[in-house]
């Protein structure tokens, strides 16, 4: 399977602290793409890395790539409650432009 | 995004009967995707659609069907519902090329009785 797989799957943190979730995946891939869900709610796309790149920065995320041992980890720094939500990590192949997500990870960031 | 609507929102139907679900966007996008969302499982891409003369299977088509009636409105349908379909159900979009981001809808909570 291509798809990718998040860790943990929970992670509990209180506001001000930094948020690390990993993906870990099984092929080769053009990009990697961070999501986070809200409850209720549709995806939001948040950050993508292509297969060339190493890092990636975006506000308080910062996304690393490391295609040599197929893995990716979405650190939130200075968590704040409203961070709280699922995120997932979703890989596009080479062929046909679909994307494969994980399973997510539930993160709660407590006030 | 707003600019992915999903219709409807809830729906709740018995086991046999024939349902649509409906997604519309006004993003110009020609690419559009159904995925079903269980506890647990992420994202499994059902159908895809790259432009409106093209359909795709994905990994968990069977059950379904998809109409793509013009560039801005793509339809899933469950022939004959069973209670395993009971799902969350997302459209998306994207443009077309390598590196897209896909833009979701707010998901219709579709429950099987």
């Amino acid at each position: 399977s291509q798809q990718g797989e998040e860790d943990p799957q929970a992670l509990s943190i209180q506001e001000g602290e930094n948020a690390t979730m990993n993906c870990s995946y099984k092929t080769s891939i053009n990009n990697l793409q961070w999501y986070r869900q809200n409850s209720g709610r549709g995806l939001v796309h948040l950050i993508l890395i292509r297969s060339n790149e190493r890092e990636k920065h975006s506000g308080r995320l910062r996304v690393t790539l490391d295609t040599s041992k197929k893995s990716s980890s979405l650190l939130i720094t200075a968590s704040r409650a409203a961070d709280t939500a699922s995120y997932f990590c979703a890989t596009r192949g080479s062929t046909l432009g679909r994307l494969y997500f994980g399973r997510g990870t539930q993160l709660t960031v407590w006030p | 995004d707003a600019d992915v609507t999903q219709t409807p929102r809830n729906r709740i139907t018995k086991t046999g009967k024939r349902i649509m679900l409906e997604c519309s966007q006004t993003k110009g996008h020609d690419r559009m995707y159904w995925y079903r969302q269980d506890p647990g499982l992420g994202l499994r891409l059902i159908y895809y659609s790259f432009d409106v003369k093209d359909i795709n299977k994905g990994e968990i088509s069977d059950g379904y069907s998809v109409s793509r009636q013009a560039q801005a409105k793509f339809s899933l349908s469950l022939e004959s519902a069973i209670p395993n379909q009971t799902a969350l159900y997302f459209c998306a979009t994207s443009l077309a090329g390598e590196h897209q981001p896909q833009h979701f809808g707010d998901g219709t909570r579709l429950s099987i009785l």
